[in-house]
C-alpha cells in the first residue's frame, strides 16, 4: 500500500460545479496537509494547508482533514474554466527532517 | 519575494551524456528539496537538504545521480551518465523554518533520447 492514494482521474466538469478531490493516507505520524495546484509546463504552486484535522476555508477552496479516517479532501466550489489543472495532495509529519510526500495528482478540466 | 529559481527550463541530451540542474532557493529557506516528476506521476523527492547538510536522499539513484548545496544556500543535481528513464521534470522546493509548507520552481524538463 502507497503512503498517500489520490483518487483516479481525469474529472471533467461544467462550470460552476462543486468538485471534490480525495486523497487516504495510511501513515499516522502525517500532521501536516497540504493541496497543490499545478497548470501545464509549470512546478506546483501551494493552495491550501492545514496542519491536524479540521477544515479550512479560502474564498471557493475549502480544505477538510479527518485523521480518524485517514482522508483528506479539496472541495472548490463555482469551478471556473481557469480551475483547469492537475491537483496534487502532499502530506507530512511534525520535526525539521520530515519530508513531504505527495500523491498521484489528479487532472480536472472545467468546461465552459 | 523572489520565488524559487531552476535553470535551465529545458534540457534535451542522448543517453549516457550528463546534465546538471541548478537551484536557487527563496532567501533564508533551509531546506531544499529536489523531486523528479515523471508525466503523469506525483512529484517523488530525489533528496532532502536542511542547511547544507543531507537528510534524506533515500530514493536518489546514487550510481549516477549526485546533488550538493553549496554554503546552504544554491543546489546543483547532477546525473550521470543518463538513461531514457531519466526523463522526467526536476523539480527543486524550499521552505522555511517548521519545514511545513514548500514552495516550487518552475522545473527543469529533461529529455534523454
Amino acid at each position: 500500500q502507497k503512503e498517500v492514494e489520490q483518487d483516479p482521474g481525469p474529472l471533467s466538469v461544467p462550470e460552476g460545479a462543486i468538485v471534490s478531490l480525495n486523497c487516504t493516507y495510511s501513515n499516522s505520524a502525517f500532521q501536516y496537509f497540504m493541496w497543490y495546484r499545478q497548470y501545464s509546463r509549470k512546478g506546483p504552486e501551494l493552495l491550501m494547508y492545514t496542519y491536524s484535522s479540521g477544515n479550512k476555508e479560502d474564498g471557493r477552496f475549502t480544505a477538510q482533514v479527518d485523521k480518524s479516517s485517514k482522508y483528506i479532501s479539496l472541495f472548490i466550489r463555482d469551478s471556473q474554466p481557469s480551475d483547469s489543472a492537475t491537483y496534487l495532495c502532499a502530506m507530512s509529519a511534525v520535526g525539521a527532517n520530515s519530508k513531504l510526500t505527495f500523491g498521484k495528482g489528479i487532472t480536472l478540466s472545467v468546461r465552459p | 519575494e523572489a520565488g524559487v529559481a531552476q535553470s535551465p527550463r529545458y534540457k534535451i541530451i542522448e543517453k549516457r551524456q550528463s546534465v546538471a540542474f541548478w537551484c536557487n532557493p527563496i532567501s533564508g529557506h533551509a531546506t531544499l528539496y529536489w523531486y523528479q516528476q515523471i508525466l503523469g506521476q506525483g512529484p517523488k523527492l530525489l533528496i532532502q537538504f536542511q542547511n547544507n547538510g543531507v537528510v534524506d536522499d533515500s530514493q536518489l539513484p546514487k550510481d549516477r545521480f549526485s546533488a550538493e548545496r553549496l554554503k546552504g544556500v544554491d543546489s546543483t543535481l547532477k546525473i550521470q551518465p543518463a538513461k531514457l528513464e531519466d526523463s522526467a521534470v526536476y523539480l527543486c522546493a524550499s521552505s522555511g523554518a517548521g519545514n511545513t509548507e514548500a514552495f516550487f520552481g518552475q522545473g527543469t524538463r529533461l529529455t534523454v533520447v
